[in-house]
């Protein structure tokens, strides 16, 4: 079956750790994205990639890093920077980067992040 | 700049009463309105969209959404709820004619159904 894989499913981090959110899709996209959801606040843009080895920042992008070498997978780092990195990450992508052609956004199951 | 409203955090309806969750947007052109649910611990999921054309659109699960230019709002409603229908709801807008796809979400609206 095609879609959108996250993993872990939950992730606990260290004080000064960085840690790293997988996202892999096998729908053949060419946008992904990495949205961040805090209670009350629904979803906050991190990091999008149009196309691969290029990303742009997204609303919140301080304390986090991605890369995009392969069009299927999009890993967003957590770094030591991020102050406040508890929160659940969501991961999605959509088939063309025109949201023009873009019917709508296909998204993982999450991954939730807790500092221990 | 861009935004959107979702003005109710938490609605509780009986099971088989009628929905409907508010959503106002701020946007300079014509938008990309959607609404979007989410199951705890879950991704979004796709209700229904808005690009142009008929303004009353239908959705999945029998949700439909009205999108109201002269108000900024496209409220999301459900004739009869059932209890399955209980998620977070979200409404976001997207810009149309950008080179990018970038949606702006609301704080979503928390819905609760009651036996």
């Amino acid at each position: 079956d095609g879609g959108i894989t996250q993993s872990p499913k939950y992730l606990f981090r260290k004080e000064g750790q960085n840690v790293t959110l997988s996202c892999e899709q096998n729908l053949n996209h060419d946008a992904m994205y990495w949205y961040r959801q805090d209670p009350g606040q629904g979803l906050r843009l991190i990091y999008y990639s149009q196309i691969v080895n290029d990303f742009q920042k997204g609303d919140i992008a301080e304390g986090y890093s991605v890369s995009r070498e392969k069009k299927e997978s999009f890993p967003l780092t957590v770094t030591s920077a991020q102050k406040n990195p508890t929160a659940f990450y969501l991961c999605a992508s959509s088939p063309s980067k025109n949201v023009r052609l873009n019917e709508k956004l296909f998204f993982g199951s999450g991954t939730q992040l807790s500092v221990l | 700049a861009q935004s959107v409203t979702q003005p109710d955090i938490h609605i509780t309806v009986s099971e088989g009463a009628s929905l409907e969750l508010r959503c106002n947007y701020s946007y300079g052109a014509t938008p990309y309105l959607f609404w979007y649910v989410q199951s705890p611990g879950q991704g979004l999921q796709l209700l229904l969209k808005y690009f142009s054309g008929d303004t009353l659109v239908q959705g999945i699960k029998g949700f439909e959404a009205e999108f109201k230019r002269s108000q900024s709002s496209f409220n999301l409603r459900k004739p009869s709820v059932h209890w399955s229908d209980a998620a977070e709801y979200f409404c976001a807008v997207g810009a149309q004619g950008g080179a990018t796809n970038k949606l702006i979400f609301g704080t979503g609206t928390l819905l609760a159904v009651q036996p």
